[in-house]
């Protein structure tokens, strides 16, 4: 399984919206509505902020959204706040049982 | 939300063995979904393991043969035997419980460092 293909930083102002892209291919992304996200400041264990592409568990903030277009995902973070400068990972599920991450992408608000 | 304590973690030399722990606060431990996840320094996550609540277990292809997941639901624990190792399996691993196919609770994860 190859890792899914994530940009390696991002940045955005305060206020802003920014968009993290997740590719997989047809044996991933493509194939399956079971993307998740993830966040994850320094030292800290990850986050879940979004799973089956779009739904928030209970507590995360609604200026987190999740998409999928084929073998894309995104996750949109709008309103921009400095704790959520982070590192973020997308995950699908594989089929048969197994799960592959992205490499991470590191948001920096300016 | 559950709680989960990983333990075990520390220094191993090549091609030595570890075992992690995991404690699991919930008594309905038995029907969750259980996982491996680590994380090398530095480095992105990486899935390495699942065993369900009907014991049925799935390796990824990197600790396939290397590592044995097991749990025990009466002390509410889940275990990692990680055997052979080797320097690229440095990393923290996490116990995760997972639900609907994501990662909804994680531990705060063990160091396992290979190293002579």
């Amino acid at each position: 399984q190859s890792a899914l293909t994530q940009p390696a930083s991002v940045s955005g102002s305060p206020g802003q919206s920014i968009t993290i892209s997740c590719t997989g291919t047809n044996n991933d992304v493509g194939s399956y509505n079971f993307v998740s996200w993830y966040q994850q400041h320094p030292g800290k264990a990850p986050k879940l902020m979004i799973l089956e592409g779009s739904k928030r568990p209970s507590g995360v903030s609604n200026r987190f959204s999740g998409s999928k277009s084929g073998n894309t995902a995104s996750l949109t973070i709008s309103g921009l706040q400095a704790e959520d400068e982070a590192d973020y990972y997308c995950c699908s599920y594989a089929g048969s049982i197994t799960w592959v991450f992205g490499g991470g992408t590191k948001l920096t608000v300016l | 939300e559950v709680q989960l304590v990983e333990s075990g973690g520390g220094l191993a030399q090549p091609g030595g063995s570890l075992r992690l722990s995991c404690a699991a606060s919930e008594l309905s431990f038995s029907s969750y979904n259980m996982n491996w996840v680590r994380q090398a320094p530095g480095k992105g996550l990486e899935w390495i393991s699942y065993i369900g609540g009907g014991f049925n277990i799935y390796y990824a292809d990197s600790v396939k043969g290397r590592f044995t997941i097991s749990r025990d639901n009466a002390k509410k624990s889940l275990y990692l035997q990680m055997n052979s190792l080797r320097a690229e399996d440095t990393a923290v691993y996490y116990c995760v419980r997972d639900r609907d196919y994501a990662f909804e609770d994680w531990g705060q994860g063990t160091l396992v460092t290979v190293s002579s």
